[in-house]
């Protein structure tokens, strides 16, 4: 059971706009920043987004982050065959002292 | 270009220990985040623990924080001089085989660089 909540699978065609969602509560989402992390089959995660909505240079503006409370949204426009891969939410849980996971949605385009 | 790779056994025995390092290029261990993170067969990540460099002369050192659930088995240390750091995972169970992730954080969270992973299997 991991202490941040996403859907374990979504899917879309090709063109159109997902937001995967991501729960926690105000020890985690509330309080700290979210990180999103893309895993292609048989590779290693890539970071998304840090600071909640900041994009590295290298990741198409397509992808974009936003958190409202203790829930954060990753959202991914435009959709393309190779965004089909297993997305993961992270943050900080100060109660827990310790960066948690969301158990991950696979996306299938 | 920032570069991190795991080496270690790709198999232990129950209750044996676990030594993983991770090689880090293209950046100085002295400054950010150092994270270890493990991935059970289809499963989702777990983050382990990270040490940082704590500024002391030793230069194998540094300030960690370990996930609670496996606070009581896993060291993870820094070693400045060799640009690596390293994982240690006693009393080892078939429970801990997976892969297993270095990764660097920047102190936002983020974790840019990641290495290869390393698959470890717990079997007699």
């Amino acid at each position: 059971q991991s202490v941040l909540t996403q859907p374990p699978s979504l899917s879309a065609a090709p063109g159109q706009k997902v937001t995967i969602s991501c729960s926690g509560s105000f020890s985690n989402i509330g309080n700290s920043y979210v990180s999103w992390y893309q895993q292609l089959p048989g590779t290693s995660p890539r970071l998304l987004i840090s600071e909640t909505n900041n994009r590295p240079s290298e990741i198409p503006d397509r992808f974009s982050g936003a958190k409202s409370g203790t829930s954060a949204t990753l959202a991914i426009t435009g959709l393309q065959a190779g965004d089909e891969a297993d997305y993961y939410c992270a943050t900080w849980d100060g109660s827990l002292a310790s960066m948690v996971f969301g158990g991950g949605t696979k996306l299938t385009v | 270009q920032v570069q991190l790779q795991e080496s270690g056994p790709g198999l232990v025995k129950p209750s044996e220990t676990l030594s993983l390092t991770c090689a880090v290029s293209g950046a100085s261990v002295a400054f950010d985040y150092w994270t270890w993170i493990r991935q059970s067969p289809g499963k989702g990540l777990e983050w382990i623990g990270l040490v940082s460099d704590n500024g002391s002369s030793n230069s194998d050192s540094g300030s960690t924080k370990y996930n609670p659930s496996l606070k009581t088995r896993v060291t993870i240390s820094l070693d400045t001089s060799k640009r690596q750091f390293s994982l240690k995972l006693r009393s080892m169970t078939a429970a801990d085989t997976a892969v297993y992730f270095c990764a660097r954080d920047r102190g936002d969270g983020g974790l840019d660089s990641w290495g290869r992973g390393t698959l470890v299997t717990v079997s007699a």
